[in-house]
C-alpha cells in the first residue's frame, strides 16, 4: 500500500531556478492537495485539486503553480523559487474527511 | 475566525504521564475536528476525531474532550509513552468544505523515561 508518493525527497536550489515537485496516489481518492510546513505555522494550504480536471488556489499560492494531470497525479511548480520559499512541502489527498499524506519534500531556496 | 490556536507549543512529560493539547477556534461552522499526529521526517496521519454532537471520544490511551459553548477542544494521551513522542496538529473543518481544513500550528511533544 503506497497510499501517497512524493519526489523528491530533498532539493537545493539556486534563487530563481525553477523546479517541479512530484504527488501521486494509488487510493483512487478525487481530491488533492499541496500544503507546506513552516516551524510555528502548521499546515498551510497551497493549492488543491477537488477532481480531475479542475484546480483552486489555498490560502498561500503566489509563487506557485500546479497541475492536475490525471487522477493519480497532482504536481506543484516552483517557475522562479525565492528563499521564502525554503519549506516542507507535503501533497495529500483526501476521502471524505480523512486526509493522507505523503511522506513530504524538504526544499531548501539559497 | 478562520485561525485555530494550539498550545503549548512543546511539551514535555515524564514516561506513564498524562499529556495535554489544548485548541480553541472561532468559526462557528465547523463541525469537524480531528487531530494528526506527524513523527519525524513522515507526513501528519490520522489520529483521533471528533463531531460537536459529542463531549468525549476515547481510542486507547487517546481522548479527545470537547465544549461546544466555549469552542475549545483537546486532546489527553493517558500513559504516555516514548513512542507517542511526535508532533500533534489539532484542525476543524465543516461539510460544507473539506477542502479548507485549517490546521493549528502544532504541539512538539517529547515523552522521557
Amino acid at each position: 500500500n503506497a497510499g501517497v508518493t512524493q519526489t523528491p525527497k530533498f532539493q537545493v536550489l539556486k534563487t530563481g531556478q525553477s523546479m517541479t515537485l512530484q504527488c501521486a496516489q494509488d487510493m483512487n481518492h478525487n481530491s488533492m492537495y499541496w500544503y507546506r510546513q513552516d516551524p510555528g505555522m502548521g499546515l498551510r494550504l497551497i493549492y488543491y485539486s477537488a477532481s480531475e480536471g479542475t484546480t483552486d488556489k489555498g490560502e498561500v499560492p503566489n509563487g506557485y503553480n500546479v497541475s492536475r494531470l490525471n487522477k493519480r497525479e497532482f504536481s506543484l511548480r516552483l517557475e522562479s523559487a525565492a528563499p521564502s520559499q525554503t519549506s516542507v512541502y507535503f501533497c495529500a489527498s483526501r476521502t471524505l474527511n480523512s486526509y493522507t499524506f505523503g511522506s513530504g519534500t524538504r526544499l531548501t531556496v539559497v | 475566525q478562520q485561525q485555530v490556536k494550539q498550545s503549548p507549543q512543546s511539551l514535555i512529560v515524564q514516561k506513564g504521564g498524562i499529556s495535554i493539547i489544548n485548541c480553541a477556534y472561532e468559526n462557528t461552522a465547523f463541525d469537524y475536528f480531528p487531530w494528526y499526529q506527524q513523527f519525524p521526517g513522515k507526513g501528519p496521519a490520522l489520529l483521533i476525531a471528533i463531531r460537536p454532537d459529542v463531549s468525549e471520544k476515547k481510542e486507547g490511551r487517546f481522548t479527545i474532550s470537547f465544549n461546544k459553548s466555549a469552542k475549545q477542544f483537546s486532546l489527553h494521551i493517558m500513559d504516555s509513552q516514548p513512542g507517542d513522542s511526535a508532533t500533534y496538529f489539532c484542525a476543524a473543518s465543516s461539510g460544507t468544505s473539506y477542502d479548507k481544513v485549517i490546521f493549528g500550528p502544532g504541539t512538539s511533544l517529547s515523552v522521557i523515561p
